[in-house]
């Protein structure tokens, strides 16, 4: 079964703060995603990555980055965290095809609270 | 881009009736089409994918179907159960290995 790692399922962190997200397959895959979730506005895309050292922004890039040095572990970077970016972060994977039928795997999330 | 559409509101149910979840789609119609179970506080869950030139897909006791010209997927879970109580959302895809979500359906099965 693909498993996917979130480093932390709780974090708090005040305004300012530089934080870092970090998430891990162990399938294989090329491809990862960073979403935040929020009531409401459901599952929406920061960036995304298909291969080590590549990245593309999402939907809502603004006030992220993202570094993916290996191709197991993807890391979302908050670099001056604000009110506004408490949320649900999800991490998921998939795995490339040529008939682009790409299910995603998702990590468990961390919820993350700026105060 | 692609919009989609997903009722809402919470489907409320009874054990062992046949709850159908909706999703609809605007502009194109994609070469195929994916259904995700969330539970609270935890990520999605792949159940099924469907392809356009499917009409219909089966996995135990979950159907999906596939209208293109409607743009419309159905999701039907036959004999529900409370352990099926979760939110399901659709996804379509929207660039290069990248999906778009619906909001989601609230899914209650009251014993």
């Amino acid at each position: 079964d693909v498993k996917v790692t979130q480093s932390s399922r709780y974090l708090v962190k005040r305004t300012g703060e530089k934080v870092f997200l970090e998430c891990v397959q162990d399938m294989d895959h090329e491809n990862m995603f960073w979403y935040r979730q929020d009531p409401g506005l459901g599952l929406r895309l920061i960036y995304f990555s298909y291969d080590v050292k590549m990245k593309e922004k999402g939907d809502i890039p603004e006030g992220y980055s993202v570094s993916r040095e290996k191709k197991e572990r993807f890391s979302l970077i908050l670099e001056s965290a604000s009110t506004n970016q408490t949320s649900m972060y999800l991490c998921a994977s998939s795995l490339s095809t040529s008939g682009g039928e790409e299910t995603q795997y998702f990590g468990p999330g961390t919820r993350l609270l700026v105060l | 881009s692609q919009k989609i559409e997903q009722n809402s509101e919470a489907l409320n149910i009874q054990e062992g009736k046949t709850a159908t979840l909706t999703c609809n789609y605007t502009n194109y119609s994609p070469a195929y089409l994916q259904w995700y179970r969330q539970d609270p506080g935890r990520g999605p869950v792949f159940l099924l994918l469907i392809r356009e030139n499917e009409k219909e897909k089966r996995k135990e006791r979950l159907k999906v179907t596939f209208d293109t010209t409607l743009k419309q997927s159905l999701f039907h879970i036959t004999a529900s159960q409370p352990a099926d109580s979760a939110t399901y959302l659709c996804a379509l895809v929207s660039g290069y290995s990248t999906l778009t979500f619906g909001k989601g359906t609230m899914l209650l099965v009251s014993p």
